[in-house]
């Protein structure tokens, strides 16, 4: 089944204590990006990837980092996570930037206390 | 700032009743999206517009393309319990066609 999945689905962590999110996709697809989604306004895209080794920023990158290092794979980094990182945090695939369908994983949900 | 408003920001309704929803923007966008995004799950696209007063549907939902190009409409008729959801507009503005911009969501409740 063709699926973007992402790891964990829950996460709840204290300030400064690293974490990675993991994204995959079996669907063979060039362009990866992570967005987040905060009430009120939407999803905000963090970074993307239009192929592997190849990452740029979105519109709200700080306090994140990511890697493209396979092409089925794209982690999501906090190295020092702050409360305000708190949010719902989604990952995308498309076969190229310029294609409509994205598609999303199903979400995971971080609480920084 | 927020690129793009949508209203309203949250709906209920009873089922059966048709719905109408649009989306805003100050800029001008050369693509229209519209995501569902179901309770839990990750953002589902529904119908993609290219053109300026293009009207597009996907079953009960019809979209169209505002002629200014600074807006968008969704409508769904006949809603049915699992049209429950958050509806994204989305787009490409014409100055950074590279980048895919989010609304802040319409919330809609289906009373049965």
């Amino acid at each position: 089944e063709a699926q973007v999945t992402q790891n964990p689905r829950y996460l709840i962590t204290v300030t400064g204590k690293k974490l990675t999110v993991t994204c995959s996709q079996n669907m063979n697809h060039e362009y990866m990006s992570w967005y987040r989604q905060d009430p009120g306004l939407g999803l905000r895209q963090i970074y993307y990837s239009m192929n592997v080794e190849v990452t740029d920023k979105g519109d709200v990158p700080e306090g994140y980092k990511v890697s493209r290092k396979e092409k089925r794979n794209f982690p999501l980094i906090l190295e020092s996570p702050s409360p305000n990182q708190t949010s719902l945090y989604f990952c995308a695939s498309s076969p190229g930037q310029y294609q409509e369908t994205q598609y999303f994983g199903p979400g995971t949900r971080l609480l920084v206390l | 700032g927020q690129q793009l408003n949508q209203s309203p920001q949250s709906m209920f309704i009873q089922e059966g009743e048709d719905v109408s929803m649009n989306c805003t923007s100050s800029s001008i966008f050369n693509t229209w999206l519209w995501y569902k995004q179901d309770p839990g799950e990750g953002p589902v696209l529904l119908i993609a517009l290219y053109k300026a007063g293009e009207l597009t549907s996907n079953g009960r939902l019809t979209a169209q393309f505002g002629i200014t190009r600074k807006d968008s409409f969704l409508n769904i008729s006949a809603s049915i319990p699992s049209d429950v959801g958050i509806y994204f507009c989305a787009g490409r503005k014409k100055t950074s066609y590279d980048k895919v911009i989010f609304g802040p969501g319409t919330s809609l409740s289906v009373i049965p």
